[in-house]
């Protein structure tokens, strides 16, 4: 069964801070990675990962995939209140005999900043 | 361009009862997907769709039923309601190109059975 485990599950930081969210990952056909951000409603897109070591970035996040270890980080820097949200990891693979890989979710980061 | 819509964004329906959850896309995406999300459960997906006319059970199928009937809409319907079906449901989309692989997410519909 495709698995994908986020840690921690909950963090509260003060404005500022760095903060790394964690995303491990056990997915048969692994596809890609992605990262959404979800506030009040409905996720949003962050970054897709498909290669090792490449590491992509967006003004103050960014992340990285290793596919050896299978597990990839989120890194948020200098964080701001607008920051607060839930952090969704997804894993795109399994079984493609009906034409689609899917996304397995993680229960996701909840992260507060605080002022 | 509205990208994906969900209707209705909230209902309350009593245990037995039936209703139809409509998403729809304007983005002309060959995939279309049904996920429901729990408090500490992340997003669990419950049918999906490669095309027009297609459909597949996702992760937790029971108690739902969907039809893709036209490419831009995709129905998720529940026969006879359960508390347990009590949760916010999201509606995905994605085009088929290759490489494409990020899922547009509708605003949700959030759903209690009584």
């Amino acid at each position: 069964e495709d698995k994908v485990v986020q840690s921690p599950l909950s963090l509260v930081v003060h404005e500022g801070d760095t903060v790394t969210l964690n995303c491990s990952y056990e997915v048969t056909n692994f596809r890609s990675l992605l990262w959404y951000k979800q506030e009040k409603k409905a996720p949003t897109f962050l970054f897709m990962l498909t290669s090792s070591g490449i590491e992509k970035k967006s003004g103050r996040l960014s992340s990285i995939l290793d596919k050896k270890e299978l597990f990839s980080i989120l890194n948020i820097t200098a964080t701001q209140t607008g920051d607060s949200a839930i952090y969704l990891c997804a894993v795109l693979g399994g079984d493609s005999g009906a034409g689609s890989y899917q996304l397995t979710f993680g229960k996701g980061t909840k992260l507060s900043v605080i002022p | 361009n509205a990208g994906v819509t969900q209707t209705p964004k909230f209902r309350v329906l009593k245990t037995g009862q039936s209703m139809t959850l409509l998403c729809a896309q304007d983005m002309n995406h060959e995939y279309m997907y049904w996920y429901r999300q729990d408090p500490g459960m992340g997003l669990r997906l419950i049918h999906y769709s490669v095309g027009e006319g297609t459909t597949a059970k996702g992760e937790v199928p029971d108690g739902y039923n969907v039809s893709r009937l036209k490419k831009q809409n995709f129905l998720l319907g529940l026969e006879s309601a359960a508390p347990s079906q009590t949760s916010v449901y999201f509606c995905a989309s994605r085009s088929r190109r290759p490489g494409v692989l990020e899922q547009y997410f509708g605003p949700g519909t959030r759903l209690t059975v009584t």
